[in-house]
């Protein structure tokens, strides 16, 4: 593979369960970032990770955690997913933090009932 | 508080025709401007990037023209082709200002549809 993949495509979930969405990349890119897409709010970060074992809070991380424990890896979890964590989520990556270009994967598509 | 703004939600532009997407920002600190297109049911894809010390970087069919003192920026597309047909946002950051922040504050989007 070449780039960035996220697992799963889509995924109808219950309130009150707990999902992890997988992003893997194999450019041994520095950076990770985790967004979501809304309609009408375009891209927001939920978490960043500039390195390996780092991680920090984007622009709306209430309800997600993330972990760094390789280069390649960076999931999201939601620990008790809620109806308003319907959306779009994007998995990016860049060579480094400093807003190199990001390069996204395909996204995962989560709908909580 | 919206930091960078899109405020034209959809843009529709016959075929051959110039496409002229805006970007306006609010925040003196940022200092590198990115445009990204986006798919339906892809994630976007970085398409051109610029610095503030230059005020146009191009790219093919792609210009964007940078004007700092109106913090204001557009993406030219020349001629439109109906392959162009997609989401376009603008994102920015400030990279060298020494503020710390390396994320990327993206506008809402607009949808470019390019009429055949």
């Amino acid at each position: 593979i070449a780039g960035i993949t996220q697992a799963p495509t889509s995924q109808i979930l219950a309130a009150g369960r707990r999902m992890t969405l997988r992003c893997t990349q194999d450019m041994r890119h520095n950076a990770m970032y985790w967004y979501r897409q809304d309609l009408g709010l375009g891209l927001r970060l939920i978490h960043y990770s500039n390195t390996a074992g780092t991680t920090g809070k984007g622009e709306v991380p209430d309800g997600y955690s993330v972990s760094r424990a390789n280069t390649d890896d960076f999931p999201l979890t939601l620990a008790s997913a809620v109806p308003s964590q319907t959306s779009v989520y994007f998995c990016a990556s860049s060579w480094s933090g400093m807003a190199d270009t990001q390069y996204f994967g395909p996204g995962t598509r989560l709908t909580v009932l | 508080d919206q930091q960078v703004k899109q405020n034209s939600p959809s843009l529709s532009v016959q075929e051959g025709r110039i496409s002229i997407l805006n970007c306006d920002y609010t925040n003196s600190m940022f200092d590198y401007f990115l445009w990204y297109k986006k798919y339906p049911a892809e994630g976007p894809t970085f398409l051109i990037s610029i610095s503030s010390i230059k005020d146009k970087n191009e790219d093919g069919r792609f210009t964007v023209f940078l004007n700092k003192s109106a913090k204001h920026l557009s993406l030219h597309i020349v001629p439109s082709q109906p392959g162009d047909s997609a989401v376009y946002f603008c994102a920015a950051s400030a990279r060298y200002s020494g503020a710390g922040s390396y994320q990327l504050t993206f506008g809402k989007g607009t949808k470019l549809s390019v009429i055949p």
